[in-house]
């Protein structure tokens, strides 16, 4: 069965470093989404991306974030430089259309702790 | 603003025995609603989702979930629960107001099933 793949699984840096991270979502999707969960705190949305644009972005997704579809396979999250409010986990999640009744399949997270 | 509530940060129950869990969601317009499972260090799998027809809705592992327009509620169910059921749950409405279809999630709640 298809899944949505992340690297890292961990991922550690300094405040202020930039950090990538990686997903493969399922191929013959084409909306891809990042979002966010602090420890102890609800799934956030950060953004969606369609048709190599952005097509929603939370207050959350400020400058220091951005995303890229570098090749038919890969969605990434950039962080420039890393806040200590950015320690979370990751998830990157993908779905067929974006239309209302298809479901998200999510990747197993990136856990990002900034020292 | 569409949103999701969870009013139970943990549901205890004896396995062999009924489990709910509860959603209650606010949107404007019709909702499509889902539910995701979340293992230990692991991501969230769908479970099951609402979109239009029959109020009960089967999903994955034996769960199903309950629509109730009037109450505007959705309760994920299992006749029996298992010790492997104990996970975290989250409740998401799909958000219609943009191309993305970004899901809003509720807080989660976490299911533990005793032997």
């Amino acid at each position: 069965e298809p899944e949505v793949t992340q690297t890292p699984s961990h991922q550690v840096t300094q405040m202020g470093q930039e950090v990538i991270l990686r997903c493969v979502p399922i191929s013959n999707h084409l909306y891809f989404y990042w979002y966010r969960q602090i420890l102890g705190q609800k799934v956030e949305f950060l953004v969606s991306f369609y048709n190599n644009e952005i097509s929603e972005k939370s207050e959350i997704f400020d400058d220091q974030f951005s995303v890229e579809r570098p090749d038919g396979s890969n969605f990434t999250l950039k962080i420039r430089s890393t806040k200590l409010e950015d320690s979370a986990m990751y998830f990157c999640a993908s779905s067929e259309v974006g239309i209302g009744y298809n479901e998200q399949f999510f990747g197993p997270g990136t856990r990002l702790t900034v020292l | 603003a569409q949103s999701v509530a969870q009013p139970e940060d943990q549901v205890n129950v004896a396995e062999g025995n009924p489990l709910t869990v509860k959603c209650t969601y606010s949107v404007s317009g019709n909702p499509y609603l889902f539910w995701y499972v979340q293992y230990p260090n692991r991501g969230l799998q769908f479970l099951l989702k609402y979109i239009t027809g029959d109020n009960l809705v089967k999903g994955s592992y034996g769960f199903e979930a309950e629509f109730n327009k009037s109450q505007t509620s959705f309760h994920l169910k299992k006749p029996s629960a298992l010790v492997s059921d104990s996970a975290l749950y989250f409740c998401a409405v799909r958000d219609m107001n943009n191309q993305g279809g970004k899901l809003i999630f509720g807080q989660g709640t976490e299911l533990s099933v005793k032997p």
